[in-house]
């Protein structure tokens, strides 16, 4: 089966860094997305890849290993505006986008 | 202008009801998406369309309805509502150049659909 792994929860501190992982089983790949969800809101996009790297986009920068089926995301300078739920998804070979359940950030003063 | 619109945002209805979840989008984006988002699951999709008239199955369709005759809107029926279908339900879209998912979604606010 395809399954996407992503930690419940994190905790992290105002002005830190923090990173959260994502590890995928997928039959195929053809590309990985995160999204950020505020409480009671809809995701909305932060980044995409498709190849191995590190993508930087201001605060946040998003890795990619194909090989290890692996990314995670960084998020740097904590503000408490990013307490929110990051979704990782993996776009397989029928270009189905599979979900993983959510990594719940809770930034603390 | 709003981009993407979803009404009603909180419905409250009975078993057995028949309920309707509109979407409605700006862009013309070809591809839209109807998902549904529950405490402990990831999104889950239960269709989506490529174009006016073109709809699929996703993971979960059973219990639902969708049609599309034209490109901007995308509603989704619940002909027979259960408690099972409790739930915040997502409509997205995308521009989609390359398939249904090589580009970013867009998402309405979410209707949250509470079935007695």
């Amino acid at each position: 089966g395809q399954n996407i792994d992503q930690p419940t929860e994190m905790t992290a501190t105002e002005g830190a860094i923090v990173q959260i992982n994502c590890t995928y089983q997928t039959s195929g790949f053809n590309g990985l997305f995160w999204y950020q969800q505020h409480a009671g809101e809809a995701p909305t996009f932060l980044s995409y890849n498709v190849l191995d790297g590190l993508e930087e986009k201001g605060r946040f920068s998003s890795f990619l290993s194909r090989s290890k089926g692996y990314s995670y995301l960084l998020l740097k300078e904590l503000q408490m505006k990013d307490s929110a739920s990051y979704l990782c998804a993996v776009v397989d070979s029928n270009y189905q986008l599979i979900w993983g359940a959510g990594t719940k950030l809770i930034i603390k003063p | 202008d709003a981009g993407i619109t979803q009404s009603p945002r909180y419905k409250i209805t009975e078993t057995g009801r028949q309920v309707t979840l509109m979407c409605h989008q700006t862009w013309s984006h070809s591809y839209m998406f109807w998902y549904r988002q529950d405490l402990g699951h990831g999104l889950r999709l239960i269709y989506y369309s490529a174009a006016a008239d073109i709809t699929d199955k996703g993971e979960v369709p059973d219990g639902y309805v969708v049609s599309r005759s034209k490109t901007e809107n995308f509603p989704l029926t619940l002909e027979s509502a259960t408690r099972s279908q409790t739930s915040v339900y997502f409509c997205a879209s995308s521009v989609g150049t390359s398939g249904p998912n090589t580009g970013e979604l867009f998402f309405g606010e979410g209707s949250r659909l509470t079935v007695l």
